[in-house]
């Protein structure tokens, strides 16, 4: 029984497409984020939505756009992708914030490699 | 800027051995996480601490908390060869409420 799962796994692609990674959770929780860790495993928060709402933006490029259907989901998609975003992309979610000690789990990643 | 740096970044023991590993972190902080990420897999949240505790225990984890020294370590006794994994701290700055993660370290345990 996966919690937090997200597709595709793996995805190379080239420069200036656009791609989406898709995540769902079936914890019941109501706050879900999107971290990206880099080659040096710097793993830095990019968006959280709390019920479907945007809570945090942290300064990420107009070109990644995350879109949550209902609090259960939560998809980033990324247009006109550069080298630069090659990385690893982690779907987390928790009840209630992360601030607040409660539990984040984390989806298995979504490795992406932009050539 | 990264909130937690982790020391050493990387550490090689033989298994039935201790790995300790520590964590300095620069602002005020509500509660200290320590995470596990086992190569090519999502991160697991192995313990939290609060600002207003000392240590805390968890089967073979100990993590110790200092607020005076902005520091936390955590210890794995007994290791397994299972346990090897790059490990994680993160804080929840007191100003912001967010969870920011240090770098890691990588932890080997040899058979």
């Amino acid at each position: 029984d996966t919690a937090v799962s997200q597709t595709p796994k793996y995805l190379v692609t080239q420069m200036g497409n656009d791609k989406s990674i898709k995540c769902e959770q079936n914890l019941g929780h109501d706050t879900m984020y999107w971290y990206k860790q880099d080659s040096k495993k710097f793993l830095k928060i990019m968006f959280s939505y709390n019920n479907k709402e945007l809570i945090i933006n942290e300064t990420v490029p107009n070109r990644f756009s995350p879109k949550s259907p209902d609090k259960a989901h939560l998809n980033l998609h990324i247009n006109s992708l550069e080298l630069g975003d090659s990385a690893v992309y982690f779907c987390a979610s928790s009840q209630g914030w992360q601030g607040s000690g409660n539990t984040i789990y984390f989806g298995e990643g979504s490795w992406l490699t932009v050539v | 800027s990264q909130q937690g740096e982790e020391d050493p970044q990387a550490l090689s023991i033989q298994e039935g051995e201790n790995a300790t590993m520590n964590c300095s972190y620069k602002t005020s902080i509500n509660n200290l996480q320590w995470y596990r990420q086992n190569s090519g897999r999502g991160l697991v949240h192995l313990i939290l601490i609060r600002s207003n505790e000392r240590e805390k225990h968890s089967g073979r984890l100990r993590v110790t908390l200092d607020t005076s020294k902005k520091s936390s370590s955590l210890l794995i006794t007994a290791s397994r060869a299972a346990d090897t994994a790059s490990y994680f701290c993160a804080t929840v700055s007191s100003n912001t409420g967010k969870l920011i993660f240090g770098q890691g370290t990588t932890l080997q345990v040899k058979p």
